[in-house]
């Protein structure tokens, strides 16, 4: 499984656009890109996953360059709802036995 | 529909004592995973599950067993609960895109 690095925190203001990215180097062919978002006292909930290029939904977009050793989730106009721990996982989509978690990003949105 | 439930929400322990956290599902997943938070880290995986009579040991498996009768139910069991698994429990079901996460169980052994 590859390993994933993410910053510990991040600060950012209302209605600013905020990008995290996400380190790793070792990610294997058929592994897909998978960003969770988690609020206090609550389990991690499904943002968003990639393969490579760009994939957006109603909730963020995800930027995966060609070489897929990063990537970075975009989240557009925040606001204090967007506090929250951001979680990167790589790994196969149709094999992630072991799906592990890391330290995540923890995101301060202020007013 | 209710997704991935479980019970209790709240638990106190005495050192030594054992029990059960409850997980149960409703969307059909193979894939389901226990994980336990402590305060301010990531999320550890304990024990995961790929379908009905299938587990095996995730991150931090030590102090913990589970079974997997059927495919809704996924408990996981505690021996002579200790100090450090005080925690916050996830339990979490999984399509081939997505994993969904119930409430949790605050557990505390004291």
């Amino acid at each position: 499984l590859a390993k994933t690095t993410q910053p510990i925190s991040m600060d950012s203001y209302e209605g600013q656009e905020v990008n995290i990215t996400c380190s790793h180097n070792n990610i294997a062919t058929n592994d897909y890109i998978t960003w969770y978002q988690q609020f206090p006292s609550q389990g991690p909930r499904f943002i968003i996953q990639g393969y490579k290029t760009k994939v957006t939904n109603e909730v963020a977009s995800l930027f995966i360059p060609a070489d897929r050793k990063s990537s970075t989730l975009s989240l557009p106009r925040v606001s204090l709802s967007d506090t929250a721990v951001y979680y990167c996982l790589v790994g196969e989509t149709y094999n992630f036995n072991k799906f592990y978690f890391g330290s995540g990003t923890k995101l301060n949105v202020k007013p | 529909n209710a997704g991935v439930t479980q019970t209790p929400k709240f638990r106190i322990l005495k050192i030594g004592q054992s029990m059960t956290l409850q997980c149960a599902q409703d969307m059909n997943h193979n894939y389901m995973y226990w994980y336990r938070q402590d305060p301010g880290m990531g999320l550890k995986l304990i024990y995961y599950s790929v379908g009905a009579g299938i587990t095996d040991k995730g991150e931090v498996p030590n102090g913990y067993n589970v079974s997997r009768s059927t495919t809704e139910d996924f408990p996981l069991r505690l021996e002579l609960a200790a100090p450090s698994q005080t925690s916050v429990y996830f339990c979490a079901g999984r399509t081939n895109t997505e994993a969904f996460f119930g409430q949790g169980t605050r557990l505390t052994v004291v």
